[in-house]
C-alpha cells in the first residue's frame, strides 16, 4: 500500500532553516509527481510546490520563490524541502502529497515551529 | 493570481444535504478537487475532476461545477461527516495549485 512517511518535528529559531524528509513506498516513486502543502495553526491549506521524482525539476509558489528548496533521492525514494530564513509566519504543518489523479495519498504532516 | 472563496462554515442537521461552495472567476472551465480533513489528521481526496469519487468514499459525496462556482454536496450527512473541507485547483496562467480558505461543517 502506499505510504508517505514525513521526519519528526522541528524547533528553530528565526533565521534559520529546516529540512523535512518525505520517505515514499508502496509505488514506484518516479512516476508520480510530490507536492507540499502547508498549514499554519487554525488557517487553511498552503500550496508550496512541486517536484518532479523522475527528473528532479520543481516549480514553486510565487510566495516562497528564494526560500524553498525542494529535492529528491532516488535512491531511497525520498523527497525534501528545504526552507530557509525562517519567521514566525513558517510556524506550521508541513504535508507531503503524491499527485495521482491529484493529491491522493499524504504524509502524515510535520510540525515546524519557529520561535526564539 | 487566481482566488477560491469558500464560505466559512455551513451547519446541517443530521440527516440533511450540506452543499459547501467554492467561488472562482470561471471556474467552471476548471477541473475542481475537494479534501475533506478531520482536526488533528491529512487531508483527504473526497472528490476529484468535479464529480468522480475516490475508492472508499460514500455515494453521498458528490460534486458539480458549472460557471463561477463547483458544489460538493452531502447528502444524508452523518456526524461522521463534521469536518473541514477544502476546493483546489489548478492555475495555468501561474502553473500554480490553489486552495480555496475552507469550509467547516458542523453537524447540528
Amino acid at each position: 500500500q502506499v505510504q508517505l512517511v514525513q521526519s519528526g518535528a522541528e524547533v528553530k529559531k528565526p533565521g534559520a532553516s529546516v529540512k523535512v524528509s518525505c520517505k515514499a513506498s508502496g509505488y514506484t516513486f518516479t512516476s508520480y509527481y510530490m507536492h507540499w502543502v502547508r498549514q499554519a495553526p487554525g488557517q487553511g491549506l498552503e500550496w508550496m510546490g512541486i517536484i518532479n521524482p523522475s527528473g528532479g525539476s520543481t516549480s514553486y509558489a510565487q510566495k516562497l520563490q528564494g526560500r524553498v528548496t525542494m529535492t529528491r533521492d532516488t535512491s531511497t525514494s525520498t523527497v525534501y524541502m528545504e526552507l530557509s530564513s525562517l519567521r514566525s509566519e513558517d510556524t506550521a504543518v508541513y504535508y507531503c502529497a503524491r499527485q495521482g489523479v491529484t493529491l491522493d495519498y499524504w504524509g502524515q504532516g510535520t510540525l515546524v515551529t519557529v520561535s526564539s | 493570481s487566481y482566488v477560491l472563496t469558500q464560505p466559512p462554515s455551513v451547519s446541517v442537521a443530521p440527516g440533511k444535504t450540506a452543499r459547501i461552495t467554492c467561488g472562482g472567476n470561471n471556474i467552471g472551465s476548471k477541473s475542481v478537487h475537494w479534501y475533506q480533513q478531520k482536526p488533528g489528521q491529512a487531508p483527504v481526496l473526497v472528490i476529484y475532476y468535479d464529480s468522480d469519487r475516490p475508492s472508499g468514499i460514500p455515494e453521498r459525496f458528490s460534486g458539480s461545477n458549472s460557471g463561477n462556482t463547483a458544489t460538493l454536496t452531502i447528502s444524508r450527512v452523518e456526524a461522521g461527516d463534521e469536518a473541514d473541507y477544502y476546493c483546489q485547483v489548478w492555475d495555468s496562467s501561474s502553473d500554480n495549485w490553489v486552495f480555496g480558505g475552507g469550509t467547516k461543517l458542523t453537524v447540528l
